[in-house]
């Protein structure tokens, strides 16, 4: 059975300091991936997706980047943090060739200060 | 660019009830259509999805879809307190970025025992 994992659970960060958040899949080969940003009380949305080791493509510009170096690993960082970057990350995953029905992890709460 | 708007924003029922949220969407070459759950403080999870005009049953709940309209529903019977959750729908146009979903809102369900 496929797990999906991300760390940390929850971040609490100055303004102005790197971030760096992680997802991986086990068990399911080769999957879509994809990260998200849902803003306390906001629309869940969209930042990057990667169908492939190495590529990665931006969806939504946030001052975010994300980067996939293994098959099973999404990165998603930053340099300098914004407080409008507080919310909840969320990685989720679909079935390669198939990007409809997404599965998400647990998420990441990210608190900026 | 794709507006998916919810509603109601949000829905107080009692046990037992029938429930029925609403989703409109603006673009007309959408493909794929889904309802997702997300208790408090967790990850989405997709509930239910359809590709096609008409209505799918499982268990509880039933997707409907006119695309004609622009709209789709999520109609579930004999709710339960554990249906309490935030309902988001979510919907994937034919050749846009692989895996691009658009979400709605959410519509807070509230169901009292």
């Amino acid at each position: 059975a496929q797990t999906i994992h991300q760390w940390p659970v929850a971040e609490i960060k100055a303004v102005g300091s790197p971030l760096s958040l992680g997802c991986t899949i086990k068990g399911k080969s080769s999957p879509n991936l994809y990260w998200y940003w849902q803003a306390t009380g906001g629309t869940l949305q969209q930042l990057f997706y990667s169908i492939t080791v190495g590529q990665v493509e931006s969806v939504v510009q946030l001052n975010l980047s994300a980067s996939r170096p293994k098959d099973d690993q999404f990165i998603l960082s930053t340099e300098k943090l914004l407080l409008s970057h507080s919310g909840f990350y969320l990685c989720a995953w679909s079935l390669p060739g198939s990007s409809y029905e997404q599965y998400f992890g647990p998420g990441t709460r990210l608190t900026v200060l | 660019q794709q507006k998916v708007q919810q509603s109601p924003e949000s829905l107080i029922v009692p046990e037992g009830a029938m429930t029925s949220l609403n989703c409109t969407f603006s673009d007309s070459a959408s493909q794929y259509f889904a309802w997702y759950r997300q208790h408090s403080g967790k990850a989405p999870k997709a509930l239910m999805s359809i590709f096609s005009n008409g209505e799918k049953e499982e268990g509880r709940f039933t997707i409907h879809l006119n695309k004609a309209s622009l709209h789709f529903s999520l109609h579930i019977r004999d709710s339960q307190p554990s249906d309490s959750a935030l309902y988001l729908c979510a919907v994937s146009i034919r050749g846009s970025a692989l895996g691009r979903l658009h979400f709605g809102a959410g519509t807070q369900l509230i169901v009292i025992p």
